[in-house]
């Protein structure tokens, strides 16, 4: 399976704070690769997909980069909202569909 | 409203069974495949597999931790995915979120983005 490493597990940012997620796939994965935000007691939601296109409806100041094994996920300016948890998952190998283990993003 | 409805979650000893229910609305369910992720208490996402829409034969995938034990069906008639969980085991205990899939391959497209989520249903495995 492809193994997906993200850093940090956790960070703490101040309100405004540009903050920045890393993901490295184990083996090139091309750009399939989505970003997921969790909020605390609640459902993930797809804010990236394809490594670099915004969902409908997800505010700007998120974006996401990168190709083959490492991708960049970027809150350009944080929010008390963002608080959660963000994973990335990739489907280069279906069915072998495997998720990051976590960034834990608090306030400051 | 687009929405996913997850019941049938319980308290179950090990070696038994449980059927998951999803009920979908808001969306032409047939259209699109569905898939079925797992989070254990304080742990991350485990994705547990999916089944394709009828325009993709309707088959199904599996993570390889549940292989042979789960199984993942549909009813577009009455848009509902289900997840049969057979000999259970303590490590299965989780939430189990069904969620909507974007999904493409074709030789054209390739494509496998979850895009709608429910709210989860609380598996407890334990004696």
């Amino acid at each position: 399976d492809i193994q997906m490493t993200q850093s940090p597990s956790s960070l703490s940012a101040s309100v405004g704070d540009r903050v920045t997620i890393t993901c490295q796939a184990s083996q090139d994965i091309s750009n399939y690769l989505n970003w997921y935000q969790q909020k605390p007691g609640k459902a993930p939601k797809l804010l990236i997909y394809d490594a670099s296109n915004l969902e409908t409806g997800v505010p700007s100041r998120f974006s996401g980069s990168g190709s083959g094994t490492d991708f960049t996920f970027t809150i350009s300016s944080l929010q008390p909202e963002d608080i959660a948890t963000y994973y990335c998952q990739q489907y280069d190998n279906l069915p072998a569909l495997t998720f990051g283990g976590g960034t834990k993003v608090e306030i400051k | 409203e687009v929405q996913l409805v997850e019941s049938g979650g319980g308290l179950v000893q090990p070696g038994r069974s449980l059927r998951l229910s999803c009920t979908a609305s808001g969306f032409t369910f047939g259209d699109y495949a569905m898939s079925w992720v797992r989070q254990a208490p304080g742990k991350g996402l485990e994705w547990v597999g999916f089944i394709r829409s009828k325009a993709y034969g309707g088959t199904t995938e599996y993570a390889a931790s549940v292989k042979g034990r789960f199984t993942i069906s549909r009813d577009d008639s009455k848009s509902i995915a289900y997840l049969q969980m057979n000999s259970l085991k303590t490590e299965d205990t989780a939430v189990y979120y069904c969620t909507r899939v974007r999904y493409c391959t074709n030789g054209v497209c390739y494509y496998y983005y979850m895009d709608v989520w429910g709210k989860g249903t609380t598996v407890t495995v334990s004696s």
